[in-house]
């Protein structure tokens, strides 16, 4: 069965705070790697691609470690805009020409000012 | 910049009745999506559309559901008779060819009463 898991959570963290989350994925044929962000009630809204050479996109820090299957997302100064619940998500190619997403269940982070 | 829209908003169904969800995907994508998400749990994946055909479904997709692209434009996913479990938000996603990023909708509520 194809996984991925994430921190439970919540989080709770004060405005500049650096917080960090974590995920696992159990499928070693995994193509590519994300995280979303979704605010309650919304759509997932795509936050970053993770690449295997870890990347940044200002405070945000995404790694991948295909070898452990972990994957992480480091946000940095943290803003009250930030409270959200953070996805996970992987891609496996499901045959033909198409790709479907699998979903953890997310992390609540709530930043306090 | 071009959004993926979704009608309606909110549908109240009873129990046995057909319902429609429409979806406009970005204009220039090839791939299409439906996702959905039960309140309080993760998002998870029903169907993907490409060529004009299914590439791959889901175990949850049963004879109930249907998809269709009816003209240049929509996307649609029809359930034949509703039950009270499928009461959920619905997703949909489009990619662009040569990428896995996917890019969702702002969501129909279904509420099956």
């Amino acid at each position: 069965r194809k996984e991925v898991e994430q921190d439970p959570g919540p989080f709770n963290v004060p405005e500049g705070a650096t917080v960090a989350f974590n995920c696992t994925y159990s499928n070693s044929a995994s193509q590519s790697f994300f995280w979303y962000r979704q605010d309650c009630r919304k759509e997932p809204k795509l936050l970053m691609s993770v690449y295997s050479s870890g990347n940044e996109d200002g405070r945000f820090t995404a790694q991948l470690n295909r070898a452990s299957q972990y994957i992480s997302l480091l946000i940095r100064d943290s803003k009250l805009s930030d409270s959200a619940t953070y996805l996970c998500v992987v891609n496996w190619f499901g045959g033909g020409s198409n790709y479907k997403l699998t979903f953890g269940k997310g992390t609540l982070l709530t930043v306090n000012p | 910049e071009p959004e993926v829209t979704q009608t309606p908003s909110h549908q109240v169904t009873q129990m046995g009745q057909e319902v429609i969800l429409r979806c406009v995907p970005i204009s220039n994508h090839l791939y299409f999506y439906w996702y959905r998400q039960i309140l309080g749990q993760k998002v998870e994946f029903l169907v993907s559309f490409y060529n004009n055909e299914i590439s791959e479904k889901s175990e949850i997709f049963d004879d109930q559901f249907s998809v269709e692209r009816p003209d240049g434009s929509n996307f649609t996913l029809k359930i034949r008779s509703t039950k009270l479990e499928d009461s959920a938000m619905y997703f949909c996603a489009s990619t662009p060819e040569q990428s896995y990023e996917q890019y969702f909708g702002p969501g129909t509520r279904l509420t099956v009463t």
